[in-house]
């Protein structure tokens, strides 16, 4: 069954760079360019950051990118902020017209 | 401006069924499917189950399938989610979610909040 894997959690200081990683268990998942980022602060609703790995919609603070290389799509922030803490969560569409989220990435700004 | 409006949600006994809603509104219902999405308490995202714009498609989770049913009324700018033999499990906030171009959920309702519990 395919999966994505994300560490628990990472931490930066205001100002520094992050990546979140965001690993997939099988190689048709990882062959796909239809990977999002979501930001979830407690309590709120889902936002969506990052489209098709790297495509990022109107409103979103360009502080926030994203890449894939293979199997790995990532979600860099840059210039970390306060209100960065949050919640990430990777996404990926699978190739029997079904979806898969990564478990979640905790946020901590030092 | 573009907005999904969940509704349903509540306190059912392991075994019933709840049906779930989603208003839509700001943008032509028709042309976009529909996803449903829910978060445990405390837990991560699940995917759920997603209608084609024309209702002539639709997939579910493995956790859900044969007993949950999406659909759609386009004539209302609504999809719903029938969820029969309820477990434990399904505990959670239940969301609806625009499918956007680029197979993204880039939309999302507020949530409503479904509890299975005796």
């Amino acid at each position: 069954q395919s999966a994505l894997t994300q560490p628990a959690s990472v931490s930066g200081s205001p100002g520094q760079s992050i990546t979140i990683s965001c690993t997939a268990t099988s190689s048709d998942v990882g062959s796909y360019n239809f990977v999002s980022w979501f930001q979830q602060h407690p309590g709120k609703v889902p936002k969506l950051l990052i489209s098709e790995v790297t495509k990022r919609p109107s409103g979103v603070s360009n502080r926030f990118s994203g890449s894939k290389s293979g199997n790995t799509a990532s979600l860099t922030i840059s210039g970390l902020q306060a209100e960065d803490e949050a919640d990430y969560y990777c996404c990926s569409y699978l190739p029997s017209n079904t979806w898969v989220f990564g478990g979640g990435t905790k946020l901590t700004v030092l | 401006q573009v907005q999904l409006m969940e509704s349903g949600g509540g306190v059912v006994q392991p075994g019933r069924s709840l049906r779930l809603s989603c208003a839509a509104s700001g943008f032509i219902f028709s042309s976009n499917g529909m996803h449903w999405v829910r978060q445990a308490p405390g837990k991560g995202l699940e995917w759920v189950a997603v209608i084609w714009y024309d209702g002539s498609e639709k997939y579910y989770a493995d956790s859900v399938k044969g007993r949950f049913t999406i659909s759609r009324d386009n004539s209302r700018n609504t999809v719903s989610l029938q969820m029969n033999s309820l477990r434990a499990e399904d505990t959670a906030v239940y969301y609806c979610a625009r499918y956007g171009w680029g197979k993204v959920m880039d939309v999302w309702g507020q949530g409503t909040t479904v509890t299975v519990s005796s």
